[in-house]
């Protein structure tokens, strides 16, 4: 089956350090991979994607590259601010009739101190 | 719409009563999903409607969850007899035909006291 595994939280960090929030997964087919990120009192939204293997996504200073040897979509930022303090889903989508839905990982709370 | 509207935001309801939940997706947006997310965890898929035929139904907890959706506009879910475990946020998305780019809603509080 379809699944994501997200680095477990809560991880705390200080203004300007690097972060890395690591996911992994599993799928049958070629997936596309995504993040979204809940800000307190926010719905879900899109961070960033990558449809096929070696693909980066970027936005917001944040970078991912999808690792189809590793079947990982780490997500990177070189220098987080206080405004980045959210939850973090990776999640997965495999394409085909009656398998559009997401698939997430059980998210990662991000804290950032300044 | 400009982005995906559900309600009522909040909803507190005793043991045992029936609740429905509204989703008004994006003008246009022939997909739309429910999801559930429970008080310090992941998103948990319930169902997804491709119009108004939902080719996956998988994620309903119980038959006391069911859902509808009128043409390619609103949908409603419904939880019968409510338990306390159904205490969680309710989550709707939708997107368009490619599927790409889900937009969320801002979902809907449910506390069964």
């Amino acid at each position: 089956g379809n699944s994501v595994t997200q680095m477990e939280g809560p991880v705390t960090l200080s203004e300007e350090a690097f972060l890395t929030i690591n996911c992994t997964y599993t799928a049958t087919g070629y997936p596309s991979l995504f993040w979204y990120v809940q800000y307190p009192g926010e719905g879900l939204q899109l961070l960033l994607k990558a449809t096929k293997a070696d693909d980066k996504g970027s936005n917001k200073g944040f970078e991912a590259t999808y690792r189809k040897e590793t079947t990982s979509f780490h997500l990177e930022k070189g220098s987080v601010q206080v405004s980045d303090s959210a939850v973090y889903f990776c999640a997965l989508r495999v394409q085909g009739w009656g398998a559009q839905k997401l698939v997430f990982g059980q998210g990662t709370r991000l804290t950032i101190n300044p | 719409g400009a982005g995906v509207s559900q309600s009522p935001s909040n909803k507190v309801t005793e043991k045992g009563k029936d609740v429905e939940l509204r989703c008004d997706p994006i003008s246009g947006h022939t997909a739309l999903y429910w999801y559930r997310q429970r008080l310090g965890q992941g998103l948990e898929f319930l169902i997804y409607f491709q119009g108004n035929s939902a080719p996956d139904k998988s994620g309903l907890p119980s038959d006391r969850f069911s859902a509808e959706r009128t043409g390619e506009s609103v949908s409603t879910l419904t939880i019968q007899r409510t338990q306390q475990e159904d205490s969680a946020v309710y989550l709707c998305a939708s997107s368009s035909s490619t599927g790409d780019g889900y937009t969320f809603g801002s979902g809907t509080r449910l506390t069964v006291v």
